[in-house]
């Protein structure tokens, strides 16, 4: 049974730093590239990066590039989302998402989500 | 960025009717580059149809999607209790791949 968990969600102020792990079972996860979508409170869903199996390409939407980074570890069978000078409207609950193929592939599993606020 | 509009906002429907969501995208999308998710309260999204009309694992064949260019429809034939959820078009033909803001089904 394909599994995503996802965790290290949390409180953090304006312009603070947090690190998102989305731990990977039930598939050969080295083979499979990997999203963030994130979802604001009571807001629909919007894609946040883009990383495949080999960790190369790798996208972010505009919104994010250059504060957030993207990683895995295949070996570990986790993916990671570092998330640096948050904003107040990063706040979201945030899915990995297994993507079937390319990034022009639907995200055919999803973890529960972990949630993001950021207040001061 | 294409521009995903999904209609109704919200759907009053009661079990055993026939739903049709409507999702119309702001320039023409692949038929091949189209899906549908659904999201029950607290849970996560879940893949139910892509390539405009293609169901995932598992999905039962209530579900059926339609459409090119930029009009799609999500059908589904005889809602079942579990139907009632909010339902997301998504395109992941051009880049940034973008979701409609979501149509609500809600029991009547």
């Amino acid at each position: 049974e394909v599994q995503l968990v996802e965790s290290g969600g949390g409180l953090v102020q304006p312009g603070g730093s947090l690190r998102l792990s989305c731990a990977a079972s039930g598939f050969p996860f080295s083979l499979y590239s990997m999203s963030w979508v994130r979802q604001a409170p009571g807001k629909g869903l919007e894609w946040v990066s883009y990383i495949s199996s080999r960790s190369s390409p790798i996208y972010y939407t505009d919104s994010v590039k250059g504060r957030f980074t993207v990683s895995r570890d295949n070996a570990k069978n986790s993916l990671f989302l570092q998330m640096n000078s948050l904003r107040a409207e990063d706040t979201a609950v945030y899915f990995c998402a297994r993507t079937s193929g390319n990034h022009r592939t639907p995200f055919d599993y999803w973890g529960q989500g972990t949630l993001l606020t950021v207040s001061s | 960025e294409i521009v995903l509009t999904q209609s109704p906002g919200t759907l009053s429907l009661s079990p055993g009717e026939r739903a049709t969501l409507s999702c119309r995208a702001s320039q023409s999308v692949s038929s091949s580059y189209l899906a549908w998710y659904q999201q029950r309260p607290g849970q996560a999204p879940r893949l139910l149809l892509y390539g405009t009309s293609t169901r995932a694992t598992g999905i039962p064949d209530r579900f059926s999607g339609s459409g090119s260019g930029t009009d799609f429809t999500l059908t589904i034939s005889r809602l079942e209790p579990e139907d009632f959820a909010v339902y997301y078009c998504q395109q992941y033909d051009n880049s940034p791949n973008t979701f409609g803001q979501g149509t609500k089904l809600e029991i009547k």
